[in-house]
């Protein structure tokens, strides 16, 4: 156990529709990342937040958006969902801003009919 | 620019053979350097990392990978693969030069046969 919680773990959602993917990170880590996983693109960095701040942004489409709560749980917004979308969603955590060691949650599998 | 290869998609061994997954990187300065596993429907578990010292760095399950600034390659290897190893592994480098990102290769799937 990583101590990254994810929810929900499946969602099966229709095209046009938007979900909202929520990450708790381990006790005391400030940062959270969110990262995309399909089968085609392999891994992809999506986003970072640090401490509520973002910090980087990687290959994260205008549709999607997410932010850092103050209790520094993070939440993705998928929106205008298109089928290309299916994929796993990673939230990752660590304690600082620097590329220390990741801890990753179980993903959340998102599936757009 | 940043990057990770993982010149292999996809190897099969022998359960009790050897086991090497390459692994190259593209970074401008001393780079932090990190194994992850992923079994089915998990999330990714770190193996082992390097950020200084010793270049052979022990992780868990019995692996161990070799960080060659020379050849620009951290080889994730274990001398006797089990069963379980099966699964997919990545390969990672990140660091100060990265702007705190992590760069992820695409990955090696491991299968075992009995």
């Amino acid at each position: 156990d990583s101590g990254v919680t994810q929810t929900p773990k499946h969602l099966i959602t229709a095209t046009g529709q938007r979900v909202t993917l929520r990450c708790s990170p381990r006790s005391g880590d400030l940062s959270v990342y969110w990262y995309q996983q399909s089968l085609d693109q392999g891994l992809q960095f999506l986003i970072q937040y640090y401490n509520g701040e973002e910090r980087a942004k990687g290959n994260i489409l205008e549709r999607f958006s997410a932010q850092q709560f103050p209790d520094l749980h993070s939440e993705l917004n998928l929106s205008s969902l298109e089928l290309g979308d299916s994929a796993l969603y990673f939230c990752a955590s660590s304690a600082g801003t620097g590329a220390g060691e990741l801890f990753f949650g179980e993903g959340s599998r998102l599936t757009v009919l | 620019a940043q990057s990770v290869t993982q010149p292999d998609i996809h190897i099969t061994v022998s359960e009790g053979a050897s086991l090497e997954l390459r692994c190259n990187y593209s970074y401008g300065a001393t780079p932090y350097l990190f194994w992850y596993v992923q079994s089915p429907g998990q999330g990714l578990q770190l193996l082992l990392k390097y950020f200084s010292g010793d270049t052979l760095v022990q992780g868990i399950k019995g692996f161990e990978a070799e960080f060659k600034r020379s050849q620009s390659s951290f080889n994730l290897r274990k001398p006797s693969v089990h069963w379980s190893d099966a699964a997919e592994y990545f390969c990672a480098v990140g660091g100060v030069d990265t702007g705190n990102q992590f760069y992820f290769g695409t990955g090696t799937s491991l299968t075992v046969i009995p």
